[in-house]
């Protein structure tokens, strides 16, 4: 079974450096999006994208954060400037319509920022 | 915006013992309601999603009810089993966005 794939799976950063986090989507998934989760606290939404735009953000995805589908197959999150506070699990997520239908997560990349 | 809140935040029972979480949502346009099960570090899988047009979806040992009157939804599991155990999330969706619960630690002891 196809799944959503995310590397790396473990990223430790200076604060202010910049981390680019990556993630393949399944394959004939056309909607793609970040979430994260803070140790022990709920998921929350960052960005969803669609045909190479934003679809929808939250407040958390400021100007610090990017998103980007520079190929067929990546979708990356780019973080300018990390804060103590960006230290999270990220994970990326891919479905294949948009209203009603199952969003599939892939296995996280947990950001460490010191 | 929407804002999601899951109850309780632990729930122990024993094998073969049913368990219910439940959720409440605020934004009355939210339609599509998905269950997601987080095994200990690793990814959240769907077991299980209602749309808003339907009050009750059963798969197995699974169920979800939807009360929209109410803005009130719940997850059933019956017969609980020791790979039961897990943090449970509900989520709530208006288009694609999914705004999640705090998650229900599940343990089953067997």
């Amino acid at each position: 079974e196809p799944e959503v794939t995310q590397t790396p799976s473990h990223q430790v950063t200076q604060m202010g450096q910049e981390v680019i986090l990556r993630c393949v989507p399944i394959s004939n998934h056309l909607y793609f999006y970040w979430y994260r989760q803070i140790l022990g606290q709920k998921v929350e939404f960052l960005v969803s994208f669609y045909n190479n735009e934003i679809s929808e953000k939250s407040e958390i995805f400021d100007d610090q954060f990017s998103v980007e589908r520079p190929d067929g197959s990546n979708f990356t999150l780019k973080i300018r400037s990390t804060k103590l506070e960006d230290s999270a699990m990220y994970f990326c997520a891919s479905s294949r319509e948009s209203s009603y239908n199952e969003q599939f997560f892939g296995p996280g990349t947990r950001l460490t920022v010191l | 915006g929407e804002n999601v809140e899951q109850h309780p935040s632990t729930l122990s029972v024993q094998e073969g013992d049913s368990a219910v979480i439940k959720c409440t949502y605020s934004d009355s346009a939210s339609n599509y309601f998905p269950w997601y099960k987080q095994e200990l570090g690793k990814r959240p899988q769907l077991i299980i999603d209602i749309r808003s047009n339907v009050g009750e979806k059963k798969d197995q040992r699974i169920a979800v009810t939807l009360n929209k009157t109410a803005k009130h939804f719940s997850l059933h599991i019956t017969e609980t089993q020791p790979e039961d155990s897990a943090v449970y999330f509900c989520a709530a969706s208006i288009y694609s966005t999914l705004t999640f619960g705090k998650g229900t630690m599940l343990l089953v002891s067997p």
